[in-house]
């Protein structure tokens, strides 16, 4: 079973709306999260990373949330342009050994 | 600053044909480095990883090889290419800052098998 679940798989949205998308987690111990963006047939980029004291982060109209509780992430996009439309992927860190756990991403396509 | 390369961004081989993706990084020493790859709307699975130079463990069973000949560099190999091999090969390193775990991530090899 993956470490790291997303949901939903994808998603369309129109442009100027927001839209919120979810990572649970397994890893234990964790040391840090992030999400990641990935244009189509490019790299993933870091947009945002948190360790397990901090709840929210923002990056522009990007908002990540953290409840390291409940192993839950969110990541939150704030009037969505054209340009967000990408691969979101949410990836645990296990705390010693170093190990990223991926999630298989979040496909967004933001519509005009 | 840390950057990593990684070539080709694009490749065409035959079945049957051997491949070499390289990817190295710099500005850093001792990362660890990933190979991953990641099929049409699938996520990334984990293929290889390595701690330092000729350690190398691997995740799944498959058709290919890597080697750390280097500290900074990672090699991707097959000697005989399937045509399920195609896909999307990404390099990644990291390395522990602090209480951090950074990792970045090459721009990616198209790797297309006919």
């Amino acid at each position: 079973k993956n470490q790291v679940e997303q949901s939903p798989q994808s998603l369309i949205i129109l442009e100027g709306k927001n839209c919120t998308l979810q990572c649970n987690y397994t890893v234990s111990p964790f040391s840090n999260l992030r999400w990641y963006k990935q244009d189509t047939g490019r790299g993933p980029v870091s947009l945002t990373i948190m360790t397990f004291s901090e709840n929210t982060k923002s990056n522009g109209r990007y908002t990540a949330t953290l409840d390291a509780d409940t192993k839950q992430s969110s990541l939150h996009i704030t009037a969505s342009q054209l340009s967000d439309s990408a691969s979101y992927i949410c990836v645990v860190t296990h705390y010693g050994n170093n190990r990223l756990a991926f999630g298989k991403g979040n496909q967004v396509v933001v519509i005009p | 600053s840390q950057t990593i390369h990684q070539w080709p961004a694009t490749l065409v081989q035959p079945v049957g044909s051997p491949l070499s993706l390289e990817c190295t990084v710099e500005g850093t020493s001792n990362p660890n480095l990933y190979w991953y790859r990641q099929a049409a709307g699938r996520g990334l699975q984990l293929l290889f990883y390595s701690v330092g130079i000729g350690q190398i463990s691997s995740e799944v069973p498959q058709n290919l090889s890597a080697s750390r000949p280097q500290d900074r560099q990672f090699i991707l190999s097959s000697k005989k290419l399937l045509l399920s091999d195609s896909g999307f090969y990404l390099c990644a390193w990291s390395r522990l800052v602090g209480r951090f775990t950074e990792a970045f991530f090459g721009q990616g090899t198209r790797l297309t098998v006919v």
